[in-house]
């Protein structure tokens, strides 16, 4: 149970395009889902919380305007980077919160952006 | 405010010897305490928490963790370390309330020894 799945597990897009990532919960309504973001060799930064039905809140420094995210019902997010250029180039994981018990998050598989 | 501290960037080990991943946190409030395993281009996946109650915790793959409040220490043990548990080890803390955020330290990554 708690699975997470993210699609595409890569994409390759053009500089100046925007990409649209999807967060699902296969298997439980999610009231939280987080968007991180992952260097290489580094750890997870987390670029924003997404609750269903509302706003995103996001980290200091992360531009809203370029990472738009939807939590537009319980089992889904999305992550559209905006006009992309090669610096937002990154691993990009999703996770979960299956309600409260526990607290655990349940990551995605993560998502590979290359921007050219 | 909270944070987590892994010492060690890489640790490598012997086959069958013991694995020793330490985790030291700093919360105002009761914490959330979880180790996940990372392997190449993969998410993250849980290998145990705690939350309340036994401060030992064991996990999945034959890890343990315990919770010392006294040294704010969560350091994750195996006795036995294999082959396949090389990989990307996180600690990560969480407000027992609230959002439920994730700090998480700079990770750990495993060797093994053959």
């Amino acid at each position: 149970g708690a699975v997470v799945s993210q699609h595409p597990s890569w994409v390759i897009c053009k500089s100046g395009t925007s990409v649209k990532i999807e967060c699902r919960s296969l298997d439980f309504q999610a009231t939280t889902m987080f968007w991180y973001r992952q260097f290489p060799k580094q750890s997870l930064m987390l670029m924003a919380t997404s609750n269903e039905g509302s706003k995103a809140t996001y980290e200091q420094g992360v531009e809203k305007d370029k990472f738009l995210i939807n939590h537009a019902s319980l089992t889904l997010s999305t992550l559209t980077v905006t006009s992309a250029h090669p610096e937002d180039s990154s691993f990009y994981i999703c996770s979960a919160i299956p309600g409260l018990a526990g607290a655990e998050q349940y990551f995605g598989p993560g998502t590979r952006l290359t921007v050219t | 405010a909270q944070s987590v501290t892994q010492l060690g960037s890489h640790v490598s080990v012997s086959e069958g010897a013991l694995v020793l991943l330490r985790c030291n946190y700093s919360s105002s409030v009761p914490p959330y305490l979880f180790w996940y395993v990372q392997y190449p281009n993969q998410g993250l996946q849980l290998l145990l928490k705690y939350t309340t109650g036994a401060t030992l915790v064991k996990g999945i793959n034959g890890f343990e963790a315990e919770f010392k409040k006294s040294e704010t220490s969560f350091h994750l043990t195996k006795p036995s370390a294999h082959m396949s548990d090389a990989a990307e080890y996180f600690c990560a803390v969480s407000a027992a309330s609230g959002t439920y955020k994730y700090i998480f330290g700079t990770g750990t990554r495993l060797k093994v020894l053959a």
